[in-house]
């Protein structure tokens, strides 16, 4: 099956910094790559996704990276804010199945 | 707001009983999906419906078991529950595509 590696674990930014977490996957049948952002206790949260005939979109302060042939995706945060400190997943979906297969997580603190 | 509801918020048992958790997908949805994440653990998928039929199945106990009704309302039971079963439950609903919207969650804390 599909095997979804998440890093860093930690990111410590200040305020205003990028903010850069990568992820690799392995099945190259994987063709859907979302992000969620989850804070403490709460849903995560669909903050973009890309498709793998794209490779990259931005939404604002925020853009998503993927290289099908090195099998590795990136989300970026520009001008980092507090408020965006929280627990970030990425996750790989083979067509068709619709079932992600989550990497662990990186937790994003943002110091003012 | 996501437009997926669960019920309850947070729930405490002991071990050895049963519970179950409720998730309403949102409007026009017919899958829902089910999850588990453990304390510093990621999300574990457990069990997806569609339309009432089980559609696929992930890393889910034998002694959990999830159905999906006509009105498309899904419902996970836990059964001989274990102190390693506390966790957060999320479901998420989709409708015929890769994009899922996860819902607020059960906190189950069994003592």
């Amino acid at each position: 099956g599909e095997n979804v590696e998440q890093h860093p674990s930690t990111l410590s930014v200040q305020e205003g910094d990028s903010a850069v977490i990568k992820c690799t996957y392995s099945d190259s049948a994987s063709n859907y790559f979302p992000w969620y952002k989850q804070e403490l206790g709460k849903r995560p949260q669909l903050i973009i996704d890309i498709r793998s005939n794209v490779g990259e979109k931005k939404d604002q302060r925020i853009a998503v990276t993927l290289n099908k042939t090195a099998k590795h995706f990136s989300l970026h945060i520009t001008e980092t804010q507090p408020e965006d400190s929280a627990v970030y997943f990425c996750a790989a979906s083979p067509g068709g199945s619709y079932i992600p297969t989550f990497g662990r997580g990186t937790s994003l603190i943002v110091h003012p | 707001d996501s437009g997926v509801t669960q019920t309850p918020k947070h729930l405490i048992t002991a071990t050895g009983q049963r519970v179950t958790l409720r998730c309403s997908p949102r409007s026009g949805d017919l899958s829902v999906y089910w999850y588990q994440q453990s304390l510093d653990q990621g999300l574990q998928f457990l069990i997806q419906y569609y339309n009432g039929e089980e559609r696929a199945k992930g890393n889910i106990l034998e002694r959990f078991s999830a159905q999906q009704f006509p009105d498309l309302h899904s419902e996970l039971n836990l059964s001989s529950l274990e102190l390693g079963d506390s966790a957060l439950y999320f479901c998420a609903s989709g409708g015929g595509t890769d994009t899922q919207y996860f819902g607020p969650g059960t906190r189950l804390t069994v003592l």
